[in-house]
């Protein structure tokens, strides 16, 4: 089942800080983030597992609630090369490698 | 390394045409998948193989559509015959051991207008 991702959208200006939420209404095992710019494909930022939490890059980063089966993605402030369409993936408690994505979170940095 | 290759980038063909869409995957890498974007249904997956052995193709639409991945290096997506709505992005992923360290790598995708 598709995770749900929100806001579905979001503006920020240079500085300003954000937060992706994803959840899922399935036990996960893992939780994935992309980001893909326009015209791009997806590119991997960070995976966090079950019974941990990693973190990808100095001012993104994310948590994971098994418990809630949610996740979360802190872009911290954010530059302009911040800007584009941010997707979770979900891979099921199978651990079966398989993700799922949600529909996607535009994010648009303005100077 | 060169990353995931897909090719060709762009394809353009007429309803009922056969269409193969190609893949080659990260050496090494031991997962590869096929997702197909679009605007109103985002990201889809299609088939993935383990090994070169499909293991589930539960996200294939319709017996139009065909995958297969003769060896490690090549995968094959296949669509005999085209309709309009099969256009989108179609992106091949390659992962090491289901991407629980390293995620996905896409290719820079298919954009295919069926017309």
């Amino acid at each position: 089942q598709q995770p749900v991702q929100s806001p579905q959208a979001v503006i920020l200006r240079e500085g300003e800080d954000a937060v992706i939420n994803c959840s899922s209404s399935k036990a996960l095992y893992s939780v994935h983030w992309y980001r893909q710019k326009h015209g791009e494909a997806p590119v991997f930022l960070m995976i966090l597992l079950k019974g941990g939490e990693q973190k990808g890059h100095e001012k993104i980063s994310a948590s994971f609630n098994e418990k809630k089966q949610q996740s979360s993605l802190y872009l911290t402030a954010s530059q302009l090369s911040y800007s584009g369409t941010y997707f979770c993936g979900t891979d099921g408690s199978g651990n079966t490698g398989k993700l799922i994505f949600g529909q996607g979170t535009t994010l648009q940095v303005k100077p | 390394d060169a990353g995931v290759i897909q090719s060709p980038r762009h394809e353009v063909t007429e309803m009922g045409q056969e269409v193969t869409l190609r893949c080659k995957p990260i050496s090494g890498h031991d997962y590869l998948f096929w997702y197909r974007q679009t605007m109103m249904r985002g990201l889809e997956l299609l088939i993935y193989f383990n090994n070169n052995v499909p293991i589930d193709d539960s996200g294939m639409p319709e017996d139009r559509f065909s995958a297969k991945m003769p060896n490690a290096s090549f995968s094959t997506l296949k669509i005999q015959p085209s309709e309009p709505r099969d256009s989108a992005v179609y992106f091949c992923a390659s992962s090491l051991a289901g991407g629980q360290k390293y995620g996905y790598t896409f290719g820079s995708g298919t954009r295919l207008t069926v017309v």
